[in-house]
């Protein structure tokens, strides 16, 4: 049971926009910043969003994160195929003092 | 170009230990906090445990306190896991990831499997 809640899928067309959630509660994301990351099986995750909607260089527009209360959520738009991935959310626990991730959301680009 | 090299997996039967090593190049290791995360087969991302960019501080999971040690060596630019008394639930493959405050993990290593199993 992961302390951050996310939808275990989601799905839209190519081309659609798609939003993922993640649940967390005041010792998380209700104060501290909410990371973001893609991971295709078989490579090494990347870094989506931090500091909840930041993007790092190379990070394009299409993918966005917004955070409220005790809740974050990621924004891609105009879907393309290779966006087909597992999403995760993270943060810190300040109550467990540990870093927290979400259970991941898999992708389906249709 | 940045390059996290993790190294040290394999076949390992459960109460015994392994050493994970990840050899770092392309950023100033030293400014870096540093974390290990793990993906057990079919399942998520599992926070294990980080360091302080000078060494001074480590925290861990719940679920490996007392048994994992983080440590690492600037000078060589390596960061360290040394697992002891393991279990089949540790099973997964390990990342390093750079995770200082205010820049989410974002360099990341290939993984090495870790498998317990007699």
């Amino acid at each position: 049971q992961s302390v951050l809640t996310q939808p275990p899928s989601v799905s839209a067309a190519t081309g659609q926009k798609v939003t993922i959630s993640c649940f967390g509660g005041d010792s998380n994301i209700g104060t501290k910043y909410v990371s973001w990351y893609q991971h295709l099986p078989g490579t090494a995750p990347k870094l989506l969003i931090y500091d909840n909607n930041k993007r790092p260089s190379g990070i394009p527009d299409r993918f966005s994160g917004s955070k409220s209360g005790t809740s974050a959520t990621l924004a891609i738009a105009g879907l393309q195929p290779g966006d087909e991935a597992d999403y995760y959310c993270g943060t810190w626990d300040m109550s467990l003092s540990t870093g927290v991730f979400g259970g991941g959301t898999k992708l389906t680009v249709l | 170009e940045v390059q996290l090299v993790e190294s040290g997996g394999g076949l390992v039967q459960p109460g015994g230990s392994l050493r994970l090593s990840c050899a770092v190049s392309g950023f100033n290791f030293n400014d870096h906090w540093m974390s290990w995360v793990r993906q057990a087969p079919g399942k998520g991302l599992d926070w294990v445990a980080n360091i302080r960019a000078d060494g001074s501080e480590a925290i861990y999971a719940g679920s490996v306190k007392g048994r994992f040690t983080i440590s690492r060596d600037n000078a060589k630019n390596s960061l360290f896991l040394q697992m002891n008394n393991l279990r089949a639930e540790d099973t997964a493959v390990f990342y390093c990831v750079t995770d200082s405050p205010g820049l989410g993990m974002r360099y990341w290593g290939q993984g090495t499997l870790v498998t317990v199993s007699s």
